[in-house]
């Protein structure tokens, strides 16, 4: 059964660090996202992403953060200048329409730890 | 904006006897409800899902649901658990028309045999 798959699965990185964390959806889904988890709080949304633009982002998604598809299979999270607080798991998802009725399906995630 | 409330943060219970995890919500507009499993170190998986139509929504593992549009309510219940059901389970709303899903903090499910 096809899956997302995130990459690396745990990245350390020193504060002030740009970091990048990779994933590859669905071959044949159209809407990326990007979710955030903080240790012991809620699965919170940060962006979709949809024919190589945003199509909604949270109040989180501020100017240290950026999305790309760099290629046909790749969707990537680019933090420019980690914080302390950017310390959480992130969870990437696709599905293969936009409305969220559909399915969105989650990879395993990528727990950042910021020091 | 659309916001999840689930109360319990873990819920213990004996394997073979029932349980409820329960979810509330709140919107102003028309919403769509989803019940996620995560088990331990893998992602999140759409367990169930309210979209319109029957208020009771069921899985192919047991699970069931009710939409309660009075109570703001969208509990998870199941009649029989088992080891296999020890996961932690993400209530989510979205709103009509938007892609992103808002997630309550979530309600570990630890089956005792």
């Amino acid at each position: 059964e096809p899956e997302v798959t995130q990459t690396p699965s745990h990245q350390v990185t020193q504060m002030g660090q740009e970091v990048i964390l990779r994933c590859v959806p669905i071959s044949n889904h159209l809407y990326f996202y990007w979710y955030r988890q903080i240790l012991g709080q809620k699965v919170e949304f940060l962006v979709s992403f949809y024919n190589n633009e945003i199509s909604e982002k949270s109040e989180i998604f501020d100017d240290q953060f950026s999305v790309e598809r760099p290629d046909g299979s790749n969707f990537t999270l680019k933090i420019r200048s980690t914080k302390l607080e950017d310390s959480a798991m992130y969870f990437c998802a696709s599905s293969p329409l936009a409305s969220s009725s559909y399915e969105q399906y989650f990879g395993p995630g990528t727990r950042l730890t910021v020091t | 904006a659309q916001s999840v409330t689930q109360l319990d943060s873990q819920v213990p219970v004996f394997e073979e006897a029932p349980v409820e995890l329960r979810c509330n919500y709140s919107s102003s507009v028309s919403v769509y409800l989803f019940w996620y499993v995560q088990y331990p170190n893998q992602g999140l998986q759409l367990l169930l899902k309210y979209l319109s139509g029957s208020t009771l929504v069921e899985s192919i593992n047991g699970f069931e649901a009710e939409f309660n549009k009075s109570q703001t309510s969208f509990h998870l219940r199941k009649p029989s658990v088992h080891i296999s059901d020890t996961a932690e389970y993400f209530c989510a709303v979205s709103e009509v028309g938007y892609q992103k899903v808002t997630f309550g903090i979530g309600t570990k499910l630890q089956v005792i045999p």
